[in-house]
């Protein structure tokens, strides 16, 4: 399968908790975006890299939330001391290089923070 | 700052007619792009169609067309020929031309009915 690929699916945490999710973007994409979709809404931007370089994070990404990219390839999303709001499908997708193409998402992880 | 406003929560066509998905949109930027992506329960979001703003001529994939009225900041999506499949939740979305962060609207629920 060579779609983006996110880890885990589900994740159901306590409150307080920290956890970390994982992203694998198509091998060849340079750009990884990540979004929060709550219940009934569309998808809301949290951050943006190029390569391995955060150009952008989003003002609804707390201090609680870090996002790395190290290499350039898999990304992960870590939130600590987690709270209910923070219940919500955590979306994952690359895009390839050039003007605005086509951004191509990941099954996302559902995280539920009881 | 760009917003999307899909006005429809929900909507239903009976299969084989003709259903038309609304959504507005609003952007200072003179270049963008606009997006329908398509989410079916529990599985991926998928691009169904991508309209750059600055061409005039609709575009159109297969069964699927849009009405674009960049004046009035418009951008539309209609099914011909719906079928079981197109059952979904249906997102506009708005991108830049320098990134593919998008914007998304809140989506409308499309129900097909056999």
């Amino acid at each position: 399968d060579t779609g983006v690929s996110q880890d885990p699916r589900h994740k159901i945490t306590k409150r307080g908790q920290n956890v970390t999710f994982r992203c694998d973007p198509i091998s060849e994409h340079n750009r990884l975006y990540w979004y929060r979709q709550t219940l009934g809404q569309g998808p809301e931007f949290l951050t943006y890299f190029q390569n391995e370089a955060q150009l952008e994070k989003s003002r609804l990404l707390s201090d609680r939330f870090s996002a790395e990219r190290p290499k350039g390839s898999f990304s992960t999303l870590e939130i600590q001391r987690t709270e209910q709001g923070d219940s919500a499908m955590y979306l994952c997708a690359s895009v390839p290089q050039g003007t605005n193409t086509e951004a191509f998402f990941g099954q996302g992880t559902r995280l539920t923070v009881v | 700052a760009q917003t999307v406003t899909q006005s429809q929560p929900e909507m239903s066509v009976q299969e084989a007619e003709t259903v038309t998905l609304s959504c507005t949109y609003d952007t200072s930027e003179s270049d963008y792009y606009l997006f329908w992506y398509k989410q079916p329960p529990s599985r991926q979001m998928i691009l169904v169609i991508r309209q750059e703003a600055y061409k005039q001529q609709n575009a159109t994939e297969n069964r699927f067309s849009v009405n674009f009225q960049k004046a009035a900041k418009s951008f539309s999506l209609k099914i011909s020929d719906s079928q079981l499949g197109d059952a979904a939740m249906y997102f506009c979305a708005i991108g830049g031309v320098g990134g593919n962060k998008l914007v998304f609207g809140a989506g409308t629920i499309l129900r097909v009915k056999s």
